[in-house]
């Protein structure tokens, strides 16, 4: 049973409007969650993170919202632009007595179109 | 990104074979570790290394064999492998136990015949 899930397989935006990429989450354990982001034939990269103590985090275009009653989060980027275009993962954790695992969603492809 | 190196990046074999993919960081990282990512499916962790000891094997087949050296390096051995071990297979590190973030590598796409 999935604990991350993202139930959007795919977004297309135009360029320059929001791109809202959204993660469900069933663990109440959870409390530090990640965004990363992939291009095809790399690895996936960090993007942004939030601990469960706020409910927002921003870097630049990018922002996390924290919804811990709906155990839901979004990454929000704006304005898009077409570099962003990757596969988008959504990655939870439960830092107490923690062995390190992430748990992941199987990402939402993200298309942003000129 | 260079900091987690992963050779090599594409390996075809047979399911009889032995082969061994390998991880680098350069990040002075305490933790490392091992995730399959299958088509149409989340990446998942297969071991945890800290310190060079291993602190998770989540229920892996045996023909998948880690090893871990020293903090910077970081094995799969491989044996007698199924096609359905047909996946991406990534490699992270964090500072300690437990940090986030992790840093990947840019993972080795392995076809099995």
């Amino acid at each position: 049973d999935q604990q991350v899930k993202q139930n959007s397989p795919s977004l297309s935006v135009q360029e320059g409007r929001i791109s809202i990429l959204n993660c469900d989450y069933t663990n109440s354990m959870f409390d530090y969650f990640l965004w990363y982001k992939k291009y095809p034939a790399e690895g996936p990269t960090f993007l942004i993170s939030i601990s469960s103590i706020k409910d927002k985090n921003e870097d630049g275009r990018f922002t996390v919202f924290l919804n811990k009653s709906a155990k839901h989060l979004s990454l929000h980027i704006v304005p898009s632009q077409p570099g962003d275009s990757a596969v988008y993962f959504c990655a939870a954790s439960a830092q107490g007595g923690s062995q390190g695992n992430l748990i992941f969603g199987k990402g939402t492809k993200l298309s942003v179109k000129p | 990104e260079t900091g987690v190196t992963q050779t090599p990046r594409h390996l075809v074999m047979g399911m009889t074979n032995k082969k061994s993919l390998k991880c680098e960081q350069h990040l002075g990282h305490n933790a490392m570790y091992w995730y399959k990512q299958s088509a149409k499916k989340p990446l998942e962790l297969m071991f945890v290394y800290s310190l060079e000891e291993r602190v998770e094997n989540n229920s892996v087949p045996s023909r998948f064999s880690p090893e871990c050296p020293n903090s910077s390096h970081l094995f799969l051995h491989l044996h007698t492998l199924q096609p359905e071990d047909s996946a991406l297979y990534l490699c992270a590190s964090s500072q300690y136990l437990g940090s986030q973030p992790q840093h990947f590598g840019d993972g080795t796409r392995l076809s099995i015949l």
